[in-house]
């Protein structure tokens, strides 16, 4: 079955780091791009950050830019956001989705239920 | 403020046709950037309708379609049916050197 997962949410203090795991299962991994996109409660979704199918290509929404890294490790079929300096505003669920090519310009075809970050005092 | 324009709502009677709006801007739809559709019901992850434009990924009903053209795009649905009222999204790119990804506000379609 193709599938991702993620993981590594949880509730952390403002100003904390946190990373966020994606697990890919059931298709080439490396054949495909791969995205982070958030949706905080009640709100619409936002696309967070985008990696290429190797690594060398990379994007950030300009909210997480400079405190977000996203990553992948082709080996372990597995994608990981770096988040640090966390703000009130990241609280979300996190969906790690997969492109339907090699860049992550693609429509998102595989999604994963989300990993929910909390950002609280 | 999104900076793709979604309506943030539609609603029709089942059977009927239904057009959601993205209007976007020279930086991004009107330079080119592909524009991606999905449905998303409540509770649930989303789903991609459409990709790149007005490609529809198998299992997806051809009574949706997508179309794009200057600075904006356009989903359609006929024959609506009461299955698919849920929040409809459309996506592109800023086509410069930041390549960050965009989404509607989003669109919740009600069948009367």
């Amino acid at each position: 079955e193709v599938q991702v997962v993620e993981s590594g949410g949880r509730e952390v203090r403002p100003g904390g780091s946190l990373r966020l795991s994606c697990a890919a299962s059931g298709f080439t991994f490396d054949d495909h791009g791969m995205s982070w996109v958030r949706q905080a409660p009640g709100k619409g979704l936002e696309w967070v950050s985008g990696i290429n199918w190797n690594g060398d290509a990379t994007g950030y929404a300009d909210s997480v830019k400079g405190r977000f890294t996203i990553s992948r490790d082709n080996a372990k079929k597995s994608l990981y956001l770096q988040m640090n300096s966390l703000r009130a505003e990241d609280t979300a669920l996190y969906h790690c989705a997969r492109t339907t090519g090699s860049s992550y310009y693609y429509g998102m075809d595989v999604w994963g239920q989300g990993t929910t970050v909390t950002v609280s005092s | 403020q999104s900076v793709l324009t979604q309506p943030p709502s539609v609603s029709g009677a089942p059977g009927q046709r239904v057009t959601i709006s993205c209007t976007g801007s020279s930086s991004n739809i009107g330079a080119g950037s592909d524009v991606h559709w999905y449905q998303q019901l409540p509770g649930t992850a989303p789903k991609l309708l459409i990709y790149g434009n007005s490609n529809r990924p198998s299992g997806v009903p051809d009574r949706f379609s997508g179309s794009k053209s200057g600075t904006s795009a356009s989903l359609a649905i006929t024959g609506l049916q009461a299955e698919d009222e849920a929040d409809y999204y459309c996506q592109s790119y800023d086509n410069s050197l930041s390549g960050s990804g965009l989404f509607g506000g989003g669109t919740k379609l009600t069948v009367l």
